[in-house]
């Protein structure tokens, strides 16, 4: 079936330095969004993302997170500064319309925070 | 306390048995997803559910609005069943993200 596709898959940063993590999502999908997933715990909402918008973020996207989608470009989640409490796996996924979707998921970016 | 509350937390199987994961809701659910997490992170769309059932092969899930909850059966249990399953669900109240549940770390051995 369709696919999102996360890059890189991996990633080491040294604490203090930015990090931008990459998705493609669904090619005709509208609406965008972010995960966090700490080692051995469940899934956290981050953040979602229409019409070149956040439509609404939870209390783990911190003021040094954000994203934006230029147009014909990935889906970006940026981190500047990291801190190593943001070391968890990072899910990007993508649905075709709003409530009551169904939200295809990547494979995820591991990012170690050192 | 949580909003999706999976049972149980872990889970062993015999090859070839049956059993049921299930999530009970504490918000007004309106849709579900079932997802499997395989030991190197990567996540699967088991089911995607309106209220009804679905069945997929060895796999059937249920979703009952009313009584808030989700039941994910898997019947003659294989080794590649291994994972982590993950009920997720959309809601009224917090449409356009998904809240998910803990998940059921489910070990299927011959």
């Amino acid at each position: 079936g369709p696919k999102v596709l996360q890059i890189p898959s991996h990633q080491i940063i040294d604490m203090g330095q930015m990090v931008t993590l990459n998705c493609d999502p669904v090619s005709n999908h509208l609406y965008f969004y972010w995960y966090k997933q700490i080692l051995g715990q469940q899934m956290e909402f981050l953040v979602n993302f229409y019409n070149g918008k956040v439509m609404e973020k939870s209390k783990l996207f911190k003021d040094q997170f954000s994203v934006e989608r230029p147009d014909g470009s990935y889906f970006t989640l940026k981190i500047q500064p990291t801190a190593l409490e943001d070391s968890a796996v990072y899910f990007c996924a993508s649905s075709s319309q709003g409530a009551n979707s169904d939200y295809t998921f990547g494979s995820g970016t591991r990012l170690l925070v050192i | 306390g949580d909003k999706v509350k999976q049972s149980p937390s872990a889970l062993s199987l015999q090859e070839g048995t049956n059993s049921a994961l299930r999530c009970n809701f504490s918000i007004a659910a309106t849709t579900v997803q079932w997802f499997l997490q395989n030991p190197r992170g990567s996540l699967m769309n088991l089911f995607y559910l309106v209220p009804g059932t679905k069945e997929n092969g060895r796999l059937k899930s249920a979703f009952d609005s009313k009584e808030s909850y989700s039941t994910l059966h898997i019947r003659d249990a294989q080794l590649e069943d291994s994972g982590t399953y993950f009920c997720a669900a959309e809601a009224d109240s917090g449409y356009n993200k998904l809240t998910f549940g803990k998940g059921t770390v489910l070990l299927v051995s011959p």
